[in-house]
């Protein structure tokens, strides 16, 4: 079992759409929590952490679930430029950081 | 954020020749480096954790002799290589996270990457 699991889609929505992606991990002792943005031959970058209480950042909204090892990103009203690859990142104690296989969305007009 | 740069770019070489990956964080100081590759449509893996002024910490199934590294300053570290075939052609990213000891940080700064095709 892979130690961060995510679907690899890829979503197609229309923009305005509203999408969620899920991811669960497998290390219960997992400590931080986060959701990055991959564009193509790019390198990622941090879209928000993810809290336990839930976290909003404008169109954004992540959540975590730790009893169930889960983690969510929703998207509000998707945009053209919502399209990316997005990864489920997991760190555990130190500096070790899982990365997800991502998940591909494609916003469409 | 912090800035973290890598060179070159982009890099094309023929099969068996060495190739080497520079990785400086800009505006930081970073004990701890990591190495990553990325292969088309698939994750981040990590390749080795580069530590400043000891030994590399290499994940399960990584060739430390062929995949060189060396953190010589708290602001570089550098990917080597070596005899590499096409097999090894990939997206290779650095990131550093800020601090200089094992304090609790959030986030890592990414390189922007290093493609690198082997002929």
């Amino acid at each position: 079992r892979k130690e961060v699991e995510q679907d690899p889609g890829p979503f197609n929505v229309p923009e305005g759409a509203t999408v969620a992606f899920n991811c669960t991990y497998s290390n219960s002792a997992s400590q931080s929590f986060f959701w990055y943005r991959q564009d193509c031959r790019k390198e990622p970058k941090l879209l928000m952490s993810v809290y336990s209480s839930g976290n909003e950042d404008g169109r954004f909204t992540a959540q975590l679930n730790r009893a169930s090892q889960y983690i969510s990103l929703l998207i509000r009203d998707s945009k053209l430029s919502d399209s990316a690859t997005y990864l489920c990142v997991v760190k555990g104690g130190g500096f070790k950081t899982i990365f997800g296989a991502g998940t591909r969305l494609f916003v469409k007009a | 954020g912090a800035v973290v740069s890598q060179h070159p770019s982009w890099v094309i070489c023929k099969s068996g020749t060495s190739v080497k990956i520079e990785c400086r964080s800009l505006d930081f100081q970073a004990t701890t480096m990591f190495w990553y590759r990325q292969f088309p449509k698939q994750s981040l893996m990590l390749m080795a954790t580069s530590n400043e002024g000891s030994k590399a910490t290499y994940e399960q199934g990584v060739e430390k002799d062929k995949f060189l590294i060396n953190h010589a300053s708290l602001t570089l570290s550098t990917l080597t290589v070596t005899s590499a075939h096409p097999e090894d052609s990939s997206f290779y990213i650095c990131s550093a996270p800020p601090g200089t000891s094992g304090s609790n940080y959030n986030e890592q700064f990414f390189g922007p990457g290093t493609r690198l095709t082997v002929l």
